[in-house]
């Protein structure tokens, strides 16, 4: 099972949106079942997004999530410095098994 | 308050064996998958295998498969990653994380390093 591709980085200035992309194939992307991580240095990751575009409770509505065919996408508008961090996406694959994407570096200029 | 809580670091020699636990509470252990995640230094999540307390129903994957042996107590809401014979490529921080639909709950980490 191939890692999901997402750029190696992004960034933005405060204030703007950025999107951080995660391609897969139709068995992994293809299912509705994308997350995505929210990884500060010497931390656990956090969960932002699940089923592709469903936020958990307490997390900003600045953090949106999509998919269009097998590219899932995140979104976070109104870019913080507390944004900065490691962005992971995740999916459910057709070996009943998950897979993550390399992660995104998001840079907050 | 959902929490998994993990088992210290390690220090470990080159073929030795080891187990690192996550302990889960404030919720039914049983009924919600618990996965494993390996990060090696300065690398990225790598997915390595789940396991459903409630009848021990375990996937790996691929990359896994074979190296490393997850299990659950659910009498004592406990998971675990076991090596039988660790390499130095073994060294990583290792999560647990609840899935109920994403892994919404993970625990603090478990930092192995194996050199001789």
């Amino acid at each position: 099972q191939s890692a999901l591709t997402q750029p190696a980085s992004v960034s933005g200035s405060p204030g703007q949106s950025i999107t951080i992309s995660c391609t897969g194939t139709s068995s992994d992307i293809g299912y509705n079942y994308v997350s995505w991580y929210q990884q500060h240095p010497g931390k656990a990751p956090k969960l932002m997004i699940y089923d592709v575009s469903y936020r958990p409770s307490g997390v900003s509505n600045r953090f949106s999530g999509s998919k269009s065919g097998n590219t899932a996408s995140l979104t976070i508008s109104g870019l913080q410095a507390e944004d900065e961090a490691d962005y992971y996406c995740c999916s459910y694959t057709s070996s009943s098994s998950w897979v993550f994407g390399g992660g995104t570096k998001l840079t907050v200029l | 308050e959902v929490q998994l809580v993990q088992s210290g670091a390690e220090v470990k020699k080159p073929g030795e064996s080891l187990r690192i636990s996550c302990k889960g509470s404030g919720y039914f252990f049983s009924t919600y998958w618990i996965g494993w995640v390996r990060q090696m230094p300065g690398k990225g999540l790598e997915w390595m295998g789940i396991i459903y307390p409630g009848n021990s129903e375990t996937r790996y994957s691929p990359s896994f498969q074979g190296q490393v042996t997850i299990s659950a107590d659910k009498s004592t809401s406990t998971a675990y990653l076991q090596w039988s014979s660790l390499k130095p490529s073994d060294t990583a921080m290792y999560y647990c994380a609840r899935h109920p639909g994403g892994f919404d709950s993970w625990g603090q980490g478990t930092l192995v390093t194996v050199s001789s």
